[in-house]
């Protein structure tokens, strides 16, 4: 398999623009997890689906950020209208089975820069 | 609700000394404990993992962690550091009862010629 698979890996855009990050999760992982990552905040966890359905959302952001799994192989992450407050590394996360004891499999990351 | 304090933000050593980077927990339950590794412009890699079974875990690249319940503790140590070494490592807890992680806000290692 060839891992968690995350597009664009570099995004620049500008203020205001509508920003879609993608995730393919690794074939049979269940649970599908979206992370932040700026030097301010460090990691945070923004939502995470169990097959295709979201569980959490409180770590997302606000009203601007939305995230969708239509199926088990794809998950997007959109910013619209995006703020230069937006840039980060964004992490797609995959992990297979309700247990604790499982990994999480990172994707590459995608680096977002908002102007 | 649980958590995770790493207790440095920036460790520093030379290479083919010790390292030690410190991470203290909070849970209610008898949680899982990682630790990731993350170098420059990558995403996370999985070091070792603490499940309940022994409490000295070892992991990649000759990293190892104790579990210490009494003093909630689950540091990562290596015996001698090599300049690949140096990344940003997370200790993570995660409850047993849903897939909460909870990740600490990281060490940046550096290894020192």
């Amino acid at each position: 398999d060839a891992g968690v698979i995350q597009s664009p890996r570099h995004e620049v855009t500008e203020m205001g623009q509508e920003v879609t990050l993608r995730c393919k999760p690794i074939s049979g992982h269940d649970y599908l997890f979206w992370y932040r990552q700026t030097m301010m905040r460090g990691l945070e966890l923004l939502i995470y689906f169990n097959n295709n359905v979201p569980i959490d959302d409180s770590g997302m952001p606000e009203d601007r950020f939305s995230a969708k799994m239509p199926n088990a192989s794809f998950s997007t992450l959109k910013i619209q209208p995006s703020e230069p407050r937006d840039s980060a590394v964004y992490f797609c996360a995959t992990i297979v089975g309700h247990s604790s004891y499982n990994e999480q499999f990172f994707g590459p990351g995608t680096r977002l820069t908002v102007l | 609700a649980q958590s995770v304090t790493q207790l440095d933000s920036h460790v520093s050593v030379s290479e083919g000394t010790p390292v030690l980077l410190r991470c203290n927990y909070s849970s209610s339950y008898s949680p899982s404990l990682f630790w990731y590794v993350q170098h420059p412009n990558k995403g996370l890699q999985l070091l070792l993992k603490y499940t309940s079974a022994a409490t000295l875990v070892k992991g990649i690249n000759g990293f190892e962690a104790e579990f210490k319940k009494s003093e909630t503790s689950f540091h990562l140590t290596k015996p001698s550091a090599h300049m690949s070494d140096a990344a940003e490592y997370f200790c993570v807890v995660s409850d047993p009862n849903n897939n909460d992680m909870r990740f600490g806000a990281g060490t940046r290692l550096t290894v020192k010629p």
